[in-house]
């Protein structure tokens, strides 16, 4: 049983498009996080979440949008895709914001976006 | 904010051998200190972790160090292995968020 899962695990678009990856986590954990990783590899949080309540918005452009209907579910909406948008998103989770109670953040398996 | 600082950006070393990783952060404040690796296509997971009030810590292979007074802290692989070949994110969490840093390829040749 999959503990953050997100999907699509691959999504292959048009500039200008509108796109939404959604993620889940069964672990009872109350914060979940956005972050993306480009082709360096490196690893950027957009987003985080505690109980529903945004609680770090990182320069995002505002085409990006998250949504947290319940403390297990984040999705990420982008409008207006662009060349650059094209990375690996990865939803992520922890007990506590950046897991202050047992340290350890969970991520899913990652979502490959590519605009053409 | 915090801001962290990973070298070697790539490592190779030969199967046996050791690979030492390191990693230096700015917030005096932070307090835990994980370590992430991310298998080529999967996703990053912690593989060890240690926090302010500790100087070292090991479990089996790899091991990490932190010297809190010059701010900095390493991962050590012992005996490496080609299933050890992955990227190694440092991170550390400060007052407000975890900071990661740019990662380590870290390739082992048999």
């Amino acid at each position: 049983d999959t503990a953050v899962s997100q999907t699509p695990k691959y999504l292959v678009t048009q500039m200008g498009n509108d796109k939404s990856i959604k993620c889940e986590q069964n672990l009872g954990h109350d914060t979940m996080y956005w972050y993306k990783q480009d082709s360096k590899k490196f690893l950027k949080i957009m987003f985080s979440y505690n109980n529903k309540e945004l609680i770090i918005n990182e320069t995002v452009p505002n085409r990006f949008s998250p949504k947290s209907p319940d403390k297990a579910h984040l999705n990420l909406h982008i409008n207006s895709l662009e060349l650059g948008d094209s990375a690996v998103y990865f939803c992520a989770s922890s007990q506590g914001l950046y897991g202050t109670a047992t340290g350890e953040l969970f991520f899913g398996e990652g979502s490959r976006l590519t605009v053409l | 904010g915090e801001n962290v600082e990973q070298h070697p950006s790539t490592l190779s070393v030969q199967e046996g051998d050791s690979a030492v990783i390191k990693c230096t952060y700015s917030d005096s404040a932070s307090n835990y200190f994980p370590w992430y690796k991310q298998e080529l296509g999967k996703r990053p997971q912690l593989i060890i972790d240690i926090r302010s009030n500790v100087g070292e810590k090991k479990d089996q292979r790899i091991a990490v160090t932190l010297n809190k007074t010059a701010k900095h802290f390493s991962l050590h692989i012992t005996e490496t292995q080609p299933e050890d070949s992955a990227v190694y994110f440092c991170a550390a969490r400060g007052t407000d968020k975890l900071v990661f840093g740019a990662g380590t390829i870290l390739r082992v040749k048999s």
